[in-house]
């Protein structure tokens, strides 16, 4: 069971803007841990999309942002493209025993 | 352009010590603001983090493997291992190895192309 929660799946028509959300807890998110991005393409391995929240690695467009409340944290992508159908993934870090790196349980996104 | 590659065996037995390499080209281990590690993903399901090693050797274990779990680095500081003992059909998975930074935690900006290891009975 993962301690950052994402909903299982998404969907968006070409040129719509999507959310994805990442629920987590008083020992990551809520504490103060960073939340990061990555993008998933089938059989490939996993990119970086957004680190430190909201920042975006060189090449990495910019219809991707990222955003963090107090509990939360959430990627949005504009301008959808065919090419942006993929796993999601958020993640954090976590002050209990259990575990330093969380990732969230992924969200696959489908464009209609 | 920094590289990884992951390397093993792609078939480990039950009850018995799975073993990779993450070679590293392109960039050096030995610069301190970077971390190394290990994340594993079975089939149709999640990422777990399994652990990090920092230039110095230092370790980082994810609680929930930490007790079978070794990584390294090479002496020539040109590439990185892992270790899993006894491991069972729950460590089938791909084998990803990355750099990571710390910045109010980890992430993981570069990351190899992952290394399938099925284990069989």
């Amino acid at each position: 069971q993962s301690m950052l929660t994402q909903p299982p799946s998404v969907s968006g028509a070409p040129g719509q803007r999507v959310t994805i959300s990442c629920t987590g807890s008083i020992s990551n998110i809520a504490a103060g841990f960073d939340v990061h991005w990555y993008q998933q393409r089938p059989g490939t391995a996993p990119k970086l999309l957004i680190y430190g929240n909201n920042r975006r690695p060189s090449g990495v467009p910019d219809r991707f942002s990222g955003s963090k409340s107090a509990t939360s944290a959430s990627l949005a992508i504009t301008g959808l493209l065919a090419e942006d159908e993929a796993d999601y993934y958020c993640q954090s870090y976590d002050s209990n025993l259990t575990a330093s790196v969380v990732f969230g349980g992924g969200t696959k996104l489908t464009v209609l | 352009q920094l590289q990884l590659k992951e390397s093993g065996p792609g078939l480990v037995k039950a009850s018995e010590t799975l073993s990779l390499t993450c070679s590293v080209s392109g960039g050096s281990i030995s610069t301190s603001s970077y971390y190394w590690g290990w994340i594993r993903q079975p089939p149709g399901k999640g990422l777990e983090w399994i652990g990090n090693i920092n230039y110095s050797g230092r370790t980082y274990y994810s609680s929930s493997l930490k007790s079978r779990v070794t990584i390294s680095v090479d002496t020539s500081k040109t590439h990185f291992s892992l270790k899993l003992t006894s491991v069972s059909a729950a460590d089938t998975a791909v084998y990803f190895c990355a750099r990571g930074l710390f910045s109010s935690g980890w992430y993981f900006e570069h990351w190899g192309q992952g290394q399938l290891v099925t284990v069989s009975s």
